[in-house]
């Protein structure tokens, strides 16, 4: 049973730019959440992808967007960084049905902003 | 809004010491609730799950969870620590009308003295 990978593994950008993180999920999973995790914080929600369509965000800008793909692999993109988007970006993966989130974390992604 | 609380932010324990880290949480309808670890420089990892049924659940590496829902809590428990334990733990609510978000705390780091 594959896990879930994510990449790059670090990445450093200046504000202004664009960024995108590639996660892919576990096998035999159908649903991919993103969460960002600041220094010293617990994971924050950013959204879910379900069937190629985002089912839920958290309090995230517009400038945080994602894709998932057939294949349920998904991209996190983020425009306009600011320096407050330095964290760890992490991908879990989970399989939708019966009403039990149990998600399944990737070893995240060390975005620095400078 | 939904929140979870962490009521430790640094727990120090010498070897073979009892350890128990708190965990509240507020929100009244139906949760799914877990424990995550992280260990130094690895990925957050599934300490253990509740769902439904027998409110204490054993989870890897002899950790056990009790869920107590008059008290929003979802307490984490060791007997005897070891070394090997140090990392940081996060407890994670999952609620049915938030489809897959996962709401975590802050974390507690744990530190275990050899």
């Amino acid at each position: 049973e594959t896990g879930v990978t994510q990449s790059p593994t670090h990445l450093i950008k200046t504000r202004g730019q664009q960024v995108t993180l590639r996660c892919s999920s576990q096998s035999g999973h159908n649903t991919v959440s993103w969460y960002q995790q600041a220094l010293g914080q617990g994971p924050q929600f950013i959204f879910q992808y379900y069937r190629e369509e985002e089912n839920g965000r958290g309090n995230f800008p517009p400038r945080f967007s994602g894709l998932q793909f057939p294949n349920y692999s998904s991209e996190l993109n983020v425009n306009a960084l600011e320096l407050d988007d330095s964290a760890l970006y992490l991908c879990a993966s989970s399989f939708k049905g019966g009403g039990k989130n149990e998600q399944f974390f990737g070893p995240g992604t060390r975005l620095t902003v400078l | 809004a939904q929140s979870v609380s962490q009521h430790n932010h640094h727990v120090i324990l010498s070897e073979a010491a009892s350890l128990e880290l708190g965990c509240n949480y507020s929100y009244g309808g139906t949760v799914n609730l877990f424990w995550y670890v992280q260990y130094p420089g690895q990925h957050l990892q599934l300490l253990l799950k509740y769902f439904s049924g027998d409110p204490l659940v054993k989870g890897i590496k002899g950790f056990e969870a009790e869920f107590i829902k008059s008290k929003f809590s979802f307490n984490l428990r060791k007997p005897s620590v070891q070394w090997s334990d140090t990392a940081e733990y996060f407890c994670a609510v999952g609620t049915y009308n938030q489809g897959g978000k996962l709401i975590f705390g802050q974390g507690t780091e744990l530190s275990v003295k050899p």
